[in-house]
């Protein structure tokens, strides 16, 4: 069975400064997909960015990147600048190509902004 | 833009009680996902399915149900309501298909359930 594993149940951070959080997972599969999912305060679940695997490039939106190292199955998102409004629960997911198209999250990390 | 709406934001309820949380979707999604999000173990799978009147048990079936009758509405049944039920119930709906345009889950609002 597919699990994914966040193991920093909060981080903070001081405004303009970068953070980095991490997640890991384990499946037997050679192609999926990895997300990262903000979940601020109102509840509700934003993808922030996503990854196929098979891409050897790691994703970047504006302010947020990954580093994507599959032999390791570590999937981490580097927050640039960070900005107040970032402050939210972020989730690690993975999803299967083909078959059941569910997704599979982690624990989450919560992430403070320090002003 | 896509919406996905639980019918309420926050529920109370008996033990014993059955409860019915509904989530509709106007995008013409095929997939639809109740999870049920508790802290420390994040998002969890009760149940999914893929078309009309189909499902499948998720990681955490035990103690709820759920109906499919229409294509935009999911619903997630608690037969017999109980405390170790109360938590955070997120829907979510997606597109089928391998495509990397259709992975994106779009989630409702959530409801936040407390049974006494």
């Amino acid at each position: 069975a597919q699990t994914v594993t966040q193991s920093q149940p909060e981080m903070s951070v001081q405004e303009a400064e970068t953070v980095t959080l991490s997640c890991t997972y384990d499946t037997s599969e050679s192609d999926y997909y990895l997300f990262w999912y903000k979940q601020p305060p109102s509840r509700q679940m934003i993808l922030v960015i996503r990854q196929e695997a098979y891409k050897q490039q790691n994703a970047t939106e504006n302010r947020f990147s990954v580093n994507f190292q599959k032999a390791a199955k570590s999937f981490s998102l580097k927050i640039s600048d960070s900005q107040l409004g970032d402050a939210a629960m972020y989730f690690c997911a993975y999803r299967v190509i083909q078959g059941a198209q569910k997704l599979v999250f982690g624990q989450g990390t919560r992430l403070t902004i320090n002003p | 833009d896509v919406k996905v709406t639980q019918s309420s934001r926050y529920l109370v309820k008996r033990t014993g009680e059955k409860v019915f949380l509904e989530c509709v979707q106007d995008m013409d999604h095929e997939n639809m996902f109740w999870y049920r999000q508790d802290p420390g173990l994040g998002l969890r799978l009760i149940y999914f399915s893929y078309d009309v009147k189909m499902k499948e048990k998720g990681d955490i079936p035990e103690g709820y149900s759920v109906s499919r009758e229409k294509k935009e509405r999911f619903s997630l049944i608690l037969e017999s309501a109980s405390t170790n039920q109360t938590s955070m119930y997120l829907c979510a709906s997606s597109l089928f298909g391998p495509g990397q345009e259709n992975t994106e889950a779009f989630f409702g609002q959530g409801t936040r359930l407390t049974v006494v």
